[in-house]
């Protein structure tokens, strides 16, 4: 069974500074691998999504993950953040074969942003 | 694309009431999920419609719960006899058969509290 390990339950950063969100995945094969973020009040919004190609993958809102199979990781990665990045945010995997035509995702447990101003 | 909407986006009740939750996906999208989360922890899958076919279902669906898809469009999903670890927000998500069918589009929640 597939699984998704964010080993990190909340993180504070300053308004401005770079930001890391560690996303460790368990699976057989490569995984459809994505990251999602839920603002208090707020629906699960897509930043990106990683399928395959080019390891490094752009996203909305400044956000970028860089897959690495070597190491199973797949970390979120922002240069500067703002105070409105603040928000949980979640890895997620699916797997690439699905014999019901379903793509359901596992998601792991989140990473809670706080940003100081 | 006026996104997913979900009624109620709260819902109290107590112990042992059914409650009975809607989801509207995406107009196109024939693929519609339930998920469920808990506080301190991420979505878990429940359930999964293709068109108006329950095609999936997590074992965490115990048989108090029931979705349907009557013609492919709207969904409900109904609780019966509620338990406090029925707490929790329900989240429905759909995506379509343009774009990539990983892409789920997730509409706000229904929030239960189960008292």
């Amino acid at each position: 069974a597939q699984s998704v390990t964010q080993p990190d339950i909340h993180i504070t950063v300053s308004e401005g500074a770079s930001l890391e969100l560690r996303c460790n995945y368990s699976y057989g094969a490569t995984p459809y691998l994505f990251w999602y973020v839920q603002s208090p009040g707020q629906g699960l919004q897509l930043l990106l999504k990683y399928f395959s190609g080019d390891t490094l993958v752009q996203g909305i809102k400044g956000f970028e993950a860089e897959f690495k199979r070597s190491q199973s990781s797949f970390n979120l990665r922002k240069p500067s953040v703002h105070w409105s990045d603040a928000a949980e945010y979640f890895c997620v995997s699916s797997m690439r074969d699905s014999g019901a035509g379903s793509y359901q995702l596992t998601f792991g447990k989140g990473t809670k942003l706080s940003v100081i101003p | 694309d006026t996104g997913v909407s979900q009624d109620p986006r709260h819902k109290i009740t107590k112990r042992g009431q059914n409650v009975t939750f809607r989801c509207d996906p995406i107009s196109e999208h024939n693929r519609l999920y339930w998920y469920r989360q808990t506080l301190g922890q991420g979505p878990e899958f429940l359930t999964y419609f293709q068109n108006e076919a329950q095609l999936e279902k997590s074992r965490l669906l115990s048989d108090r719960f029931s979705a349907e898809r009557p013609k492919g469009s709207f969904s409900t999903l109904e609780i019966q006899r509620t338990e406090q670890g029925d707490s929790a927000m329900y989240l429905c998500a759909s995506s379509g058969v343009r774009g990539n069918p990983f892409t789920l589009h997730f509409g706000n929640g229904t929030r239960l509290t189960v008292t």
